[in-house]
């Protein structure tokens, strides 16, 4: 079984201030995925990042793909009210394996 | 990507009935998958389902107490019976754009048992 450490599982910080989620396996994925979610509304998928060593950036957020493929990142510049929301990373095994393995995900609240 | 139309968007039950949920899809898809979120919780997947045979259901799920109806590539149905307040929970359908592309959400089902 895929498991995926994710961490802080809370986070509360003012607006303007730097930011970092991680996340964490020992399990090597085919492709890792980050999610946003919002009270009320499904995950709304962020980036997905296939390569190791991939880094992508989503104006203030940059999302970074470990060169072994068993991590992930994610760094929010400037946090703004509106980042407010759950994050979630999510793995996909690859091949015949669909299926996606979730972290338990990360609570941001910004305030302003 | 695709659209998912989910609904209800809410519920507040009875214990001891059952609730189907409906997702509709703008587009085929092969698999549509059903997940289980407690609030302010990550994402339990309970089962996929493919076009013209059963549903796959993950460990601590069974098609009894969840059954699923697939009856054509954009639409799917989750039933949650015989309710009790443990499966108060917000469930979500999803279908894959591939892999590497990631996966869209609908809008979820809150589901209150009482």
């Amino acid at each position: 079984t895929q498991l995926l450490e994710q961490s802080p599982q809370f986070l509360s910080i003012q607006e303007g201030e730097n930011l970092t989620v991680y996340c964490n396996s020992s399990s090597v994925f085919s492709s890792l995925q980050w999610y946003r979610q919002e009270p009320g509304e499904g995950p709304v998928l962020l980036v997905t990042v296939v390569t190791g060593g991939e880094v992508k950036k989503l104006k203030r957020l940059t999302f970074q793909f470990g060169d072994a493929r068993k991590d992930s990142s994610l760094h929010i510049t400037a946090a703004q009210p509106g980042d407010t929301g759950l994050y979630l990373c999510a793995g996909a095994g690859g091949g015949s394996n669909y299926k996606l393995t979730f972290g338990k995900g990360t609570l941001l609240t910004v305030n302003p | 990507s695709a659209v998912i139309s989910q609904k209800p968007s809410r519920d507040i039950c009875q214990r001891g009935t059952s609730l189907t949920i409906q997702c509709q899809v703008d587009s085929q898809v092969t698999m549509m998958f059903w997940y289980r979120q407690q609030p302010g919780q990550s994402l339990t997947l309970i089962a996929t389902a493919n076009q013209g045979s059963e549903a796959t259901y993950e460990s601590g799920f069974v098609i009894d107490k969840f059954p699923i109806s697939r009856p054509n590539l954009t639409f799917s149905t989750l039933t949650v019976s015989n309710m009790s307040p443990e499966d108060s929970s917000i469930y979500l359908c999803s279908v894959s754009g591939g892999l590497n592309y990631g996966y869209t959400f609908g809008s979820g089902t809150r589901l209150t048992v009482v």
